[in-house]
């Protein structure tokens, strides 16, 4: 499994967007990039997952280069509830490993007023 | 659709006692993974079930154990509690991938603490 590499903490003003960067250097061909969320004392919620270019949904965006080693996170006009940690994960979505999960380290996002 | 609902929420235990944790998965879900979160650690994967089957496994010592049942509940189970176990224990499930993703779906926790 493919390790990942984020910033530790990042902090950000409300109503900016926030773009998280996540390496993924040894990125395998049938890989997919996927983006969680969580939040104290709870579960980890799934945010984005994709595989090239760019992905959209009502939460955020993912910008993935042609290259694949590198992934971007982008939450629009971030606000004090998007305060969490972010992870960032490597894996293949159609394997008989889409049950675990390799989490790093995360980062954490503290949005100020 | 109900979530993913972990029992119970709250545990405190003795060193040496076993455990034993519930989790039930979001209906027609027959995967189902446990983690274990920690300050120190982060978190941490520690097996996966799948059709009563143990498909993946952490790395993890042999105290920590699970099963499956036929309709997809899933129990873990740490023996010989030690204080470094007190953790929160994470479940999650979610639909195989079929649908070409691997978003798993998270209950909110037990939080296990050892004394």
């Amino acid at each position: 499994l493919a390790k990942t590499t984020q910033p530790i903490s990042m902090d950000s003003y409300e109503g900016q967007e926030v773009n998280i960067t996540c390496s993924h250097n040894n990125i395998a061909t049938n890989d997919y990039i996927t983006w969680y969320q969580q939040f104290p004392s709870q579960g980890p919620r799934f945010i984005i997952q994709g595989y090239k270019t760019k992905v959209t949904n009502e939460v955020a965006s993912l910008f993935i280069p042609a290259d694949r080693k590198s992934s971007t996170l982008s939450l629009p006009r971030v606000s004090l509830s998007d305060t969490a940690v972010y992870y960032c994960l490597v894996g293949d979505p159609f394997s008989s490993n889409t049950g675990k999960l390799i989490f790093g380290q995360g980062t954490t996002l503290q949005v100020k007023p | 659709k109900a979530g993913v609902t972990q029992t119970p929420r709250y545990l405190i235990k003795t060193r040496g006692q076993q455990v034993t944790l519930s989790c039930s998965p979001i209906s027609g879900h027959r995967s189902v993974s446990w983690y274990q979160q920690t300050p120190g650690q982060g978190l941490q994967f520690l097996f996966e079930y799948f059709s009563e089957t143990q498909r993946n496994k952490g790395n993890f010592p042999g105290r920590f154990s699970g099963r499956q049942f036929s309709n997809s509940r899933s129990e873990m189970n740490v023996s010989t509690l030690e204080l470094g176990d007190s953790a929160l224990y994470l479940c999650a499930s979610s639909l195989q991938g079929l649908a070409g993703t691997n978003e798993q779906f998270f209950g909110p926790g037990t939080r296990l603490t050892v004394l």
